[in-house]
């Protein structure tokens, strides 16, 4: 069976600061990752993805994840932030063998100070 | 375009009623699912078809009834539901159901049982 963990339920960051949320997985097999937001009193988007290839991925406002196959870990990493960044981010892993379900971490709330 | 569309957007309904929750999607997408998703908690997943026909069922209570009429709606019937029904349920749809593929979300139904 595969999990993910967020460590970290709530990370307050001022405004132009740099972020990292914390997303570690546990599955016995190969892993799809996958990092989506959810704006207040919306549905989820998806920010970015790791499927193969580069371990290093990035999404189009500036957030950037890194798949270390090593620590099983799939942070998140902005290097400035904004205010309009302010949502809940979850962590989602996925895999060839089972019934290939999206589970989902608990979630990050990220709150941007001004 | 990359939307799903969800209606109604807020939904009130007593323990005896009846309503039933509507989703749509015109990507292609030939996978689609329902979540059930409380303050603060990630999504759970609930129910997924592919092709049409009802691939996973997360031992839901038979009061949460699915149904999938053509490759582009989904609909969820209510029936006698209970306080602790009351959510937002997300519906969602990929291009198959693959682990690897992209799940698109729409903004939910928020759901008050009385």
């Amino acid at each position: 069976a595969q999990s993910v963990t967020q460590l970290d339920s709530q990370v307050p960051v001022f405004e132009e600061a740099p972020v990292e949320l914390r997303c570690n997985y546990s599955s016995s097999v190969s892993v799809y990752l996958f990092w989506y937001v959810q704006y207040p009193n919306q549905g989820l988007q998806l920010l970015l993805k790791y499927l193969s290839g580069s371990t290093l991925v990035e999404s189009i406002n500036g957030f950037e994840a890194e798949f270390n196959k090593s620590q099983t870990s799939f942070h998140l990493r902005k290097p400035s932030v904004h205010i309009s960044d302010t949502a809940e981010y979850f962590c989602a892993v996925s895999s060839n063998f089972g019934n290939e379900k999206l589970t989902f971490g608990t979630g990050t709330r990220l709150t941007i100070i001004p | 375009d990359t939307e799903v569309t969800q209606t109604p957007k807020h939904l009130v309904m007593g323990m005896t009623n009846k309503k039933s929750l509507k989703c749509e999607q015109h990507m292609g997408h030939r996978a689609m699912y329902w979540y059930k998703q409380k303050a603060k908690k990630p999504p759970e997943l609930m129910f997924v078809y592919s092709y049409e026909k009802l691939s996973i069922n997360e031992s839901v209570p038979s009061r949460f009834s699915p149904e999938c009429p053509n490759s582009s709606l989904l609909n969820l019937h209510l029936h006698a539901l209970q306080p602790e029904d009351s959510a937002l349920y997300l519906c969602a749809s990929s291009q198959t159901q693959g682990a690897q593929e992209t799940q698109y979300f729409g903004p939910g139904t928020r759901l008050l049982v009385l």
